[in-house]
């Protein structure tokens, strides 16, 4: 039982290139959310999915696009990479009833030059 | 909206003592749960504790409990008998309980615990 996973654990980029960011998690959950970690910010919701085929915005979602590929995967892609958007990136997952405790992956730390 | 604040950038302890770590929040909620997260220097988040709002119980797990003051929107951490283990950045957060499909964490921007042996 892996729990939630995500790859790469570490990019670095140019500006403008693109890259996605993959999740995948094995707990059968719901709701899956990606953040973004940046130094004394705390994580900030970019973008979550409720389920497999939806997707919505959250705090800051510019600059990003996602995809809910199954229940179990959900990507996150910067299509055209910009230095502000270094940062470490969380994926976490739910189950829609009971408690809503939030399970993360391992992060991935993105640096874009 | 929520929101989370944690007023105390970085604290210590010596091993073996006990700390308090501080949080307070606000919510248009009438029903939420409340968590604290444990980042050590590897960044994984691991779930320390959780505390469900209408219970009035405070939540323990081990060396780890709450302090739920639901008036104040208090919910203060107490890690008794410190280990340097439990060095590492604390986060408050909050998420609804129920309605909608967006039970997205609110965090606090967290605490820096150091534990000196």
């Amino acid at each position: 039982n892996a729990g939630v996973t995500q790859t790469p654990k570490f990019q670095v980029l140019k500006t403008g290139q693109s890259m996605t960011l993959q999740c995948a998690q094995d707990m059968n959950h719901n709701s899956m959310y990606w953040y973004r970690q940046d130094p004394g910010m705390g994580l900030r919701l970019i973008y979550y999915s409720a389920s497999e085929g939806t997707t919505d915005k959250g705090e800051v979602p510019n600059g990003y696009n996602v995809s809910r590929l199954n229940k179990r995967e959900f990507s996150l892609r910067l299509e055209s990479a910009a230095p502000s958007q270094t940062s470490v990136y969380f994926c976490a997952s739910s189950a829609d009833r009971g408690t809503k405790t939030q399970y993360f992956g391992p992060g991935t730390r993105l640096l874009v030059l | 909206a929520q929101t989370v604040t944690q007023s105390q950038p970085e604290m210590s302890v010596q091993e073996a003592e006990t700390v308090t770590l501080s949080c307070t929040y606000d919510t248009s909620e009438s029903d939420y749960y409340l968590f604290w997260y444990k980042q050590p220097p590897s960044r994984q988040m691991i779930l320390v504790i959780r505390q469900e709002a209408y219970k009035q119980q405070n939540a323990t797990e081990n060396r780890f409990s709450v302090n739920f003051q639901k008036a104040a929107k208090s919910f203060s951490l107490k890690i008794s008998d410190s280990q340097l283990g439990d060095a590492a950045m604390y986060f408050c957060a909050s998420t609804r309980a129920r309605g909608g499909s967006n039970y997205k964490l609110t965090f606090g921007k967290g605490t820096l615990l150091t534990v000196n042996p």
